[in-house]
């Protein structure tokens, strides 16, 4: 099975400024998709960011963009201009393109933003 | 429209019960996947329906189960409960399986004592 590593437990960003979070993955396949979820305490996980292993160029959506080095198996989450809404667990996760339908989800980071 | 719709939010129930829970996806998802989380194991996966039909299960004891019904309503059940099975479970829909993404709901929190 695939593994997802998160290796920061907590990150701490102060408004404004720039945040990155560090996922990498185990994986022999060759086309999967890769996610980042955020949950609040509301608890609902929302979609922040997806990105599809073939497509080379990097997903942004509007504040939050990656760094997918697939080589290196390496899926990064950068947040700029950071909000005090942003604070919550970020959570990375692999879906494999051929087998299965789960979500294989790190340990999770939890983002905290000062003011 | 709709988002995901978990019911009940909480539950409180006893060792040795059953439960079962309840997961309405948005309107046009035909595919729901339910997830455990703990702060010991994570979000780990459960199981996966499809149009009525379980595609994919996680490793859990037979105690968990699973059903979708013909209007893409998924429950979960759980039988003989035990205090580990205390958790946050998670409902999601997706039009095609994941490939775009999972929308989630806010889920039932399950405490057994």
């Amino acid at each position: 099975a695939q593994t997802v590593t998160q290796s920061q437990p907590e990150m701490s960003v102060q408004e404004a400024e720039t945040v990155t979070l560090s996922c990498t993955y185990d994986t022999s396949e060759s086309d999967y998709y890769l996610f980042w979820y955020k949950q609040p305490p509301s608890r609902q996980m929302i979609l922040v960011i997806r990105q599809e292993a073939y497509k080379q160029q990097n997903a942004t959506e509007n504040r939050f963009s990656v760094n997918f080095q697939k080589a290196a198996k390496s899926f990064s989450l950068k947040i700029s201009d950071s909000q005090l809404g942003d604070a919550a667990m970020y959570f990375c996760a692999y879906r494999s393109a051929y087998s299965g339908y789960a979500l294989n989800f790190g340990k999770g980071t939890s983002l905290l933003v000062t003011p | 429209k709709a988002g995901v719709t978990q019911t009940p939010r909480y539950l409180i129930k006893t060792r040795g019960q059953q439960v079962t829970l309840s997961c309405s996806p948005i309107s046009g998802h035909r595919s729901v996947s339910w997830y455990q989380q703990t702060p010991g194991q994570g979000l780990q996966f459960l199981f996966e329906y499809f149009s009525e039909t379980q595609r994919n299960k996680g490793n859990f004891p037979g105690r968990f189960s699973g059903r979708q019904f013909s209007n893409s309503r998924s429950e979960m059940n759980v039988s003989t409960l035990e205090l580990g099975d205390s958790a946050l479970y998670l409902c999601a829909s997706s039009q095609d399986g994941g490939g775009t993404g999972y929308t989630f709901g806010s889920g039932t929190r399950l405490t057994v004592v």
